[in-house]
């Protein structure tokens, strides 16, 4: 059975610094990696859907590089802002459905 | 705006009740997914749909059932609610790439949280 893991389970980081966060998964059978934003009260929302070795992709301050042969992927986020706070999933394919992680709790410290 | 709405965001139920927990969603999406979160585990799918009338179990789907008679409505039941189905409960849907869903991105509901007294 497919295990993902999320490393940190928490993180605090104060307001302006910049920080990043893994998903491991075994690299046999991958289909495709997605990170989700998951603010409280609120759906998780897509950031990433990646599929190749050493994809990467950016959107705004936040970014993701994925290297499907030692089986990580990272998330950046630059210059943490509030909103930013938030608990960060990764979902890996490897067949017909995704596996999460438990998640990454983001809290940023004014 | 694409949406997938949950029918409550919270319920409360008595042990042995049956439960509807009903999921609609707006984009034509053929798959729906039904997953569980609880405090320090990932998202664990409990069914999937791919097209109407069909269905598979995920990874707990032991006490629950679904229902897809029509593409846009994804309902999860549970038989005889017991206090360990407490929890929160997604519903997610995406586009088709078939048996292969999760080339895409899933868009989700915000969730019910579910206690079970």
């Amino acid at each position: 059975i497919l295990n993902v893991e999320q490393s940190p389970q928490s993180l605090h980081v104060q307001e302006g610094d910049s920080t990043n966060f893994t998903c491991s998964f075994p690299s046999s059978n991958f289909y495709a990696l997605h990170w989700y934003r998951w603010e409280t009260a609120k759906s998780p929302e897509a950031l990433f859907v990646m599929t190749l070795n050493g994809d990467e992709k950016k959107k705004g301050r936040i970014s993701a590089t994925l290297n499907t042969k030692e089986g990580y992927s990272y998330l950046y986020i630059k210059g943490s802002q509030p909103e930013d706070s938030a608990t960060y999933l990764c979902g890996v394919g490897s067949n017909y459905q995704l596996i999460w992680g438990a998640g990454t709790k983001l809290i940023i410290k004014p | 705006d694409v949406k997938v709405t949950q029918s409550s965001r919270y319920l409360v139920k008595r042990t042995g009740e049956k439960v509807f927990l009903e999921c609609v969603q707006d984009m034509d999406h053929e798959n729906m997914f039904w997953y569980r979160q609880d405090p320090g585990l990932g998202l664990r799918l409990i069914y999937f749909s791919y097209d109407v009338k069909m269905k598979e179990k995920g990874d707990i789907p032991e006490g629950y059932s679904v229902s897809r008679e029509k593409k846009e409505r994804f309902s999860l039941i549970l038989e005889s609610a017991s206090t360990n189905q407490t929890s929160m409960y997604l519903c997610a849907s995406s586009p088709p790439s078939h048996r292969v869903p999760q080339y895409y991105g899933y868009t989700f509901g915000s969730g019910t949280r579910l206690t079970v007294v």
